[in-house]
């Protein structure tokens, strides 16, 4: 495709339920990165991948969040056992290459956790 | 990474000119300045990036001082379709890869 396609565009989960995110990015392009984007506030960084290997996991806000890019293409976003406060936005973006360097973003996944 | 500071909010008629200006006092040497737009259930989208004087595109004008301590994103002739929240990073230096957005500036356009 074009663009960064990021799936579901919406998901609902029940408190305590898994869920995975699925991120497309745009075909060659080495880097992925994950954000986090809360209501009313900017992207907040996640985590990093260049090509299969997770460079930077720093931004997971705990040990309930996993992102794996197995094949360097597709990358998943995997929340465990989730939690109201996990309720935000998941924005996916992919570049060329990392410093200096246009990320070109997905639409997102609105994660509501009830 | 530097700390930014903009306005949280703006409004401007259809056809003015825009100007959204970003303090970052402790920029690194070689960090950029890149400003990302944000329209309402989308992902942010690259508008410009410079390091230093003025750069010009398609979409907007960005002017950087000599000293490097803030920088003004010009949008010219604004239309309601602008209407968006306008964010500022330095950073992406060379090395670098985390974008670090803080609150942005919503700029509201009037008709």
């Amino acid at each position: 495709g074009a663009g960064v396609s990021q799936s579901p565009r919406y998901k609902v989960a029940k408190r305590g339920q898994d869920v995975a995110l699925r991120c497309d990015p745009i075909s060659g392009h080495v880097s992925l990165f994950w954000y986090q984007q809360a209501l009313g506030q900017g992207p907040e960084f996640l985590t990093y991948f260049q090509n299969e290997a997770q460079l930077d996991k720093s931004g997971l806000p705990s040990d309930r969040f996993f992102a794996e890019r197995p094949e360097g293409s597709v990358s998943t976003l995997k929340i465990q056992r989730t939690q109201q406060e996990d309720s935000a936005v998941y924005l996916c973006a992919s570049s060329s290459r990392a410093p200096n360097t246009e990320a070109f973003f997905g639409q997102g996944t609105r994660l509501t956790v009830v | 990474l530097a700390k930014t500071t903009q306005p949280i909010s703006m409004d401007s008629y259809e056809g003015q000119e825009v100007n959204i200006t970003c303090s970052h006092n402790n920029i690194a040497t070689n960090d950029y300045i890149t400003w990302y737009q944000q329209f309402p259930s989308q992902g942010p989208r690259f508008i410009i990036q410079g390091y230093k004087t003025k750069v010009t595109n398609e979409v907007a004008s960005l002017f950087i001082p000599a000293d490097r301590k803030s920088s003004t994103l010009s949008l010219p002739r604004v239309s309601l379709s602008d209407t968006a929240v306008y964010y500022c990073l330095p950073g992406s230096g060379a090395g670098s890869y985390q974008l670090t957005f803080g609150k942005g500036t919503k700029l509201s356009v009037i008709p």
